[in-house]
């Protein structure tokens, strides 16, 4: 079966450091990738998608990056954090394709972050 | 217009209640469509997906109106367990995007 893994869990980070998240899965092969963000109150909004090794696509202005480096590994990465960064970070995976069941995506347990 | 918009409630209804929640998209295009739940402070997990026939998977059950471009779901006889955030989600084209709505809180009473 399909897992997905996602560290740290929780994280306190001072303005300007830089961030690493990490997001792993296991079980399937050149998944879709996807990195979201939920501020407190908020819907979830799409940071990062990735249909391959080495392919993202960002869909908002921000400073923070996302690299592909393995078919099945996804990492969230700033190098100066900004307090508006705060936020509980959610990577996903769904399967490769054009088929309905494709957007059908599956998280991982997050990582929420506190910018002080 | 937001693409998928929700109520976000709170929603309170006593424990063995019927409770019905909507929701809107602005995009004619849309092509999937689902009901998430999340719980507090953890991920969002798939509840069910949205067919156009309408389908029901054990007390809850999603429907779609493509004309009037909203889904909804029913859930009934709630329990305590179903206390949680329900989000609308609507994949509407380009390649692999989802759209989340807000979400709306449901509180199960005793």
């Amino acid at each position: 079966s399909q897992t997905i893994h996602q560290w740290p869990a929780t994280l306190v980070q001072p303005v300007g450091s830089p961030l690493s998240l990490e997001c792993t899965v296991e079980g399937t092969s050149n998944p879709n990738l996807y990195w979201y963000r939920q501020a407190a109150g908020r819907g979830l909004q799409l940071l990062f998608y990735s249909v391959g090794i080495g392919q993202i696509s960002s869909e908002v202005p921000q400073n923070l990056s996302a690299s592909r480096p393995q078919d099945r590994q996804f990492i969230l990465s700033s190098k100066k954090l900004l307090l508006s960064d705060s936020g509980f970070y959610l990577c996903a995976w769904s399967v490769s394709g054009h088929y309905s069941g494709a957007n059908v995506l599956t998280f991982g347990a997050g990582s929420r972050l506190t910018v002080l | 217009r937001k693409e998928v918009e929700q109520d976000p409630g709170p929603f309170n209804v006593p424990e063995g209640a019927t409770v019905a929640f909507n929701c809107t998209y602005s995009n004619s295009a849309s092509q999937s469509f689902f009901w998430y739940r999340q719980d507090c402070r953890k991920e969002p997990k798939l509840l069910m997906s949205v067919y156009s026939s309408g389908n029901e998977d054990g007390r809850f059950t999603a429907q779609l109106n493509r004309a009037s471009q909203y889904i909804s779901l029913l859930i009934r006889d709630s329990k305590l367990s179903d206390s949680a955030t329900y989000l609308c989600v609507v994949y509407s084209g380009g390649y692999q995007k989802v759209t989340f709505g807000i979400g709306t809180k449901l509180q199960v009473i005793p």
